[in-house]
């Protein structure tokens, strides 16, 4: 089946720092990304939309100069967090959508700003 | 926009025990229907989904969910739970065009006990 490969599984940064999280899609290609945000024991907030090779269409409330999408390929997306800050501690999920395995999702990173 | 409702925010029973668990969505448009579960620190599994057809699908670990069009519903049951039940579980809808995010409900915590 469809497997999206999500790096780093946690990281652990300084406030004021950048992170960068990056999903693959293994065997397949993505015609859309989606990253999503989860804070403990909440659901998954839609952050962003993106397709390959044009900017990513972001969810109202959602800081489109904080949250970096880059979506380079039909098999990478990057989401950068800059200039991170502990209120951004969160798990961020990424979904890879394609017409024959519809949604794929990665593994989460978890994200903790000290 | 379409949106979920999962009624429940936890549910307790016990092992063997009967469970079913709650979603209602909202949208003008035809839509998919989704049930994913998460493990503590894990990404998503997807559990089952509707897209069209049979209006009740199964999962390969004894879950089923019926799409109830005229109530807006699609209820997760499972006839006898175990332990290793114990997740939270999401529903999620989208809408049946392409490039659109899965939008989620709040989920719903199944503790299972002996």
């Amino acid at each position: 089946g469809a497997v999206v490969s999500q790096h780093p599984s946690w990281v652990i940064c300084k406030s004021g720092t950048s992170v960068k999280i990056e999903c693959r899609s293994l065997d397949f290609q993505a015609t859309t990304m989606f990253w999503y945000r989860q804070f403990p024991k909440q659901s998954l907030m839609l952050m962003a939309t993106s397709n390959e090779g044009s900017k990513a269409t972001y969810e109202q409330g959602v800081e489109k100069d904080k949250f970096l999408i880059n979506h380079a390929s039909l098999t990478l997306s990057t989401l950068t967090v800059t200039s991170a800050h502990p209120e951004d501690s969160s798990f961020y999920i990424c979904s890879a959508k394609s017409e024959f395995y519809g949604y794929t999702f990665g593994s989460g990173t978890r994200l903790t700003v000290v | 926009a379409q949106s979920v409702t999962q009624l429940d925010s936890q549910v307790p029973v016990f092992e063997e025990a009967p469970v079913e668990l709650r979603c209602n969505y909202s949208s003008s448009v035809s839509v998919y229907l989704f049930w994913y579960v998460q493990y503590p620190n894990q990404g998503l599994q997807l559990l089952l989904k509707y897209l069209s057809g049979s209006t009740l699908v199964e999962s390969i670990n004894g879950f089923e969910a019926e799409f109830n069009k005229s109530q807006t519903s699609f209820h997760l049951r499972k006839p006898s739970v175990h332990i290793s039940d114990t997740a939270e579980y999401f529903c999620a809808v989208s809408e049946n065009q392409a490039g659109t995010a899965l939008i989620f409900g709040k989920g719903t915590t199944l503790s299972v006990s002996s």
